[in-house]
């Protein structure tokens, strides 16, 4: 079995400023990893993912994380918010060989001015 | 081209009535995934389709949830005799394979039993 957790559910931020965003996940086998983001009333859009090579990973809209096996987390970073950056992030763990998806409970952010 | 759709939007219905709720996935993609959002919850997996295997309905939470996929593109996810904890947001996701494809997410569909 694996599990998600996401360690802060309500993160607020200036504008201009950086985010981190926790994730971490347990799992016996090895994993891959996805942050998906849901913008508010719209459905859940593809952020990153991580697959294998590179342990750090780029993303849209400047969001980038870093695999860290060792510590099984995957943290979600970036430099400098924009208000548009307001959405609800959720990190989701997949097992080889297996079509499902684990989700963490999200994380909202809110960036203000 | 055309993304995962999903319809209706917004269902509101009384306790003890059948919902039918249908997602059109993105042409081409062979596996489909039904997830059930919560609030202030993450996102519980419900089914999965994947050509014309057997679907894995492990997920489900009762015998009063069901799914279907005709002729491996559109899927109908069936709550029979709803309660108010079968309120949420169900979500549908296709991806072009099986595996680790990346699965691209519909808009949902906010059922509110009341």
């Amino acid at each position: 079995a694996q599990s998600v957790t996401q360690l802060d559910s309500q993160v607020p931020v200036f504008e201009e400023a950086p985010v981190e965003l926790r994730c971490n996940y347990s799992s016996s086998v090895s994993v891959y990893l996805f942050w998906y983001v849901q913008y508010p009333n719209q459905g859940l859009q593809l952020l990153l993912k991580y697959l294998s090579g590179s342990t750090l990973v780029k993303g849209i809209n400047g969001f980038e994380a870093e695999f860290n096996k060792s510590q099984t987390s995957f943290h979600l970073r970036k430099p400098s918010v924009h208000i548009s950056d307001t959405a609800e992030y959720f990190c989701a763990v997949g097992r080889s060989n297996d079509y499902k998806l684990s989700f963490g409970a999200g994380t909202t952010v809110t960036v203000r001015a | 081209g055309a993304g995962v759709s999903q319809s209706p939007s917004n269902k509101v219905t009384e306790k003890g009535k059948d919902v039918e709720l249908r997602c059109d996935p993105i042409s081409g993609h062979t596996a489909l995934y039904w997830y059930r959002q919560s609030l202030g919850q993450g996102l519980e997996f419900l089914i999965y389709f994947q050509g014309n295997s057997a679907p894995d309905k492990s997920g489900l939470p009762s015998d009063r949830f069901s799914a279907e996929r005709t002729g491996g593109s559109v899927s109908t996810l069936t709550i029979q005799r709803t309660q108010q904890e079968d309120s949420a947001v169900y979500l549908c996701a296709s991806s072009f394979n099986q595996g680790m494809g990346t699965q691209y997410f519909g808009p949902g569909t906010r059922l509110t039993v009341l």
